[in-house]
């Protein structure tokens, strides 16, 4: 079974209005991690936001925040007043370990594209 | 200013050739890794370190091969033995851990073509 999924491979978002990007993600650990990350065209992964399973209130970070819904195991990222540099992939990721070691799992990603 | 770099950006590598990407941290980061991502997929993982002189194979590493002698720095060595390596190749370093502090981050990635 796949860890992330992501199931919009390509998103059009009118520049200033909202969008929701989705994520599922599968895992038996109690303890996890759930991670958003923007890839622009030149390629260098940008941490946006992070949401822990155990954190009661949903993660925001200026105009990014996680919709949280752990009994459906989602976690979509909502991206508010959209710009047109918010054009880029967009990558969910997972972080579930045993020990010292955490292993990250990846979505296959969503491509938004802001139009003027 | 802490960070990854990773150079080269580009790489052209001729059939039958070893090339190796280099991937240094300064950010005292216990553990690093490298992924592979094909155009238009997510990231795949070919090798990780959770320490100095250890590392552990990830879910593509065959023909691939690491080193990790200082707590700076994981290159990537591509062998001849891999038979399609023509990708984007991405290094990332983290402190494991339960919370934020997990977070990977990325370098700039490289770019490997073969010719």
């Amino acid at each position: 079974a796949q860890k992330i999924t992501q199931t919009q491979p390509g998103m059009f978002v009118q520049e200033k209005e909202a969008v929701t990007l989705d994520c599922t993600y599968d895992t038996s650990d109690p303890s996890y991690g759930l991670f958003w990350y923007k890839q622009p065209s030149s390629g260098e992964m940008i941490f946006l936001i992070y949401q822990g399973s155990y954190d009661q209130q949903n993660a925001t970070e200026g105009r990014y925040s996680l919709n949280f819904q752990k009994a459906r195991k989602s976690a979509n990222l909502v991206i508010s007043a959209s710009q047109l540099g918010d054009s880029a992939m967009y990558f969910c990721a997972m972080r579930e370990g045993q020990g010292n070691f955490n292993k990250f799992y990846f979505g296959s990603g969503t491509k938004l594209n802001v139009k003027p | 200013d802490g960070g990854i770099t990773q150079s080269p950006k580009y790489l052209f590598r001729k059939e039958g050739q070893n090339v190796t990407l280099s991937c240094e941290q300064n950010l005292n980061h216990d553990a690093m890794y490298w992924y592979r991502q094909d155009p238009g997929q997510g990231l795949r993982l070919i090798y990780y370190s959770q320490i100095v002189n250890d590392f552990q194979k990830g879910d593509i590493a065959e023909g691939y091969s690491v080193s990790r002698e200082k707590k700076e720095s994981f290159p990537l060595t591509v062998t001849s033995a891999q038979k399609n390596p023509t990708a984007f190749y991405l290094c990332a370093s983290s402190t494991p851990g339960r919370g934020t502090s997990d977070t990977q981050y990325f370098g700039p990635g490289t770019r490997l073509t073969v010719l």
